[in-house]
């Protein structure tokens, strides 16, 4: 499958910790970087190379990788967090892909 | 860190053409990879081709093959998406975008840092 499948909608408490999971048969080869996108914005890198965050992304966002599927985890949510969240692999022919997308919403 | 700085919104009508422009500053790019990528409204990210401005090499998914042309002048650090035989499902917000890889462990990864202001193109009649 050349599909990358997140959950649409996902839910945390002020301060709980959410895990975002992204899968497909291509992470099995390709590590997943994941990106935020506020209403209105570009969307903005935030984990790349299975766990390393780009400089000014706090560190309570963190990745990890089993088999073929990639989770986002953002330990001690904030407010700021609410947004879509996307994963990005690679398909079959090895072009980009991304997922569909996460809705948080931080409760 | 490189900045991309994408052209204004465009209307067009179905059936012409829309060429959108993403200027970098810094002195990268042309050792580069510069990334389209689309977001219709409502909707998801989908990855519409890149360019090696050193290079001069292009790739398409097939989707957008024959109706998508990516170029880049290296004297002004500028790379254009055109897109030809618009109709209204190209209504989108179009980003620009430089892709890095490496490989992490036993995984190969690329990512997508930073993105341009994104340029909206409205087709309508």
């Amino acid at each position: 499958s050349s599909e990358l499948t997140q959950d649409p909608a996902v839910s945390v408490a002020l301060g709980q910790t959410v895990r975002i999971t992204c899968q497909g048969d291509s992470l099995r080869t390709y590590s997943a970087s994941w990106y935020q996108q506020e209403p209105g914005q570009a969307p903005v890198l935030v984990i790349y190379g299975k766990n390393n965050r780009p400089s000014g992304i706090p560190d309570r966002f963190s990745g990890s990788s089993s088999g073929n599927t990639a989770s986002l985890t953002i330990t001690g949510a904030q407010a700021e967090d609410e947004a879509d969240y996307y994963c990005n692999s690679r398909d079959s022919s090895g072009n980009p892909l991304f997922g569909g997308g996460t809705k948080l919403t931080v409760l | 860190q490189v900045q991309l700085v994408q052209s204004g919104a465009e209307v067009k009508k179905p059936g012409s053409s829309v060429r959108v422009s993403c200027k970098a500053s810094g002195d990268s790019f042309n050792t580069s990879t510069l990334s389209w990528v689309r977001q219709a409204p409502g909707q998801g990210l989908e990855w519409m081709g890149r360019i090696i401005p050193f290079l001069g090499i292009t790739n398409y998914p097939q989707r957008f093959q024959g109706r998508v042309t990516i170029t880049a002048d290296k004297s002004t650090s500028t790379a254009y998406m055109e897109m030809s035989s618009l109709r209204s499902e190209d209504t989108a917000v179009y980003y620009c975008a430089q892709e890095r890889g490496g490989v992490f462990g036993v995984l190969i990864s690329t990512w997508f840092d930073p993105w341009g202001q994104g340029t909206l193109v409205t087709v309508s009649s």
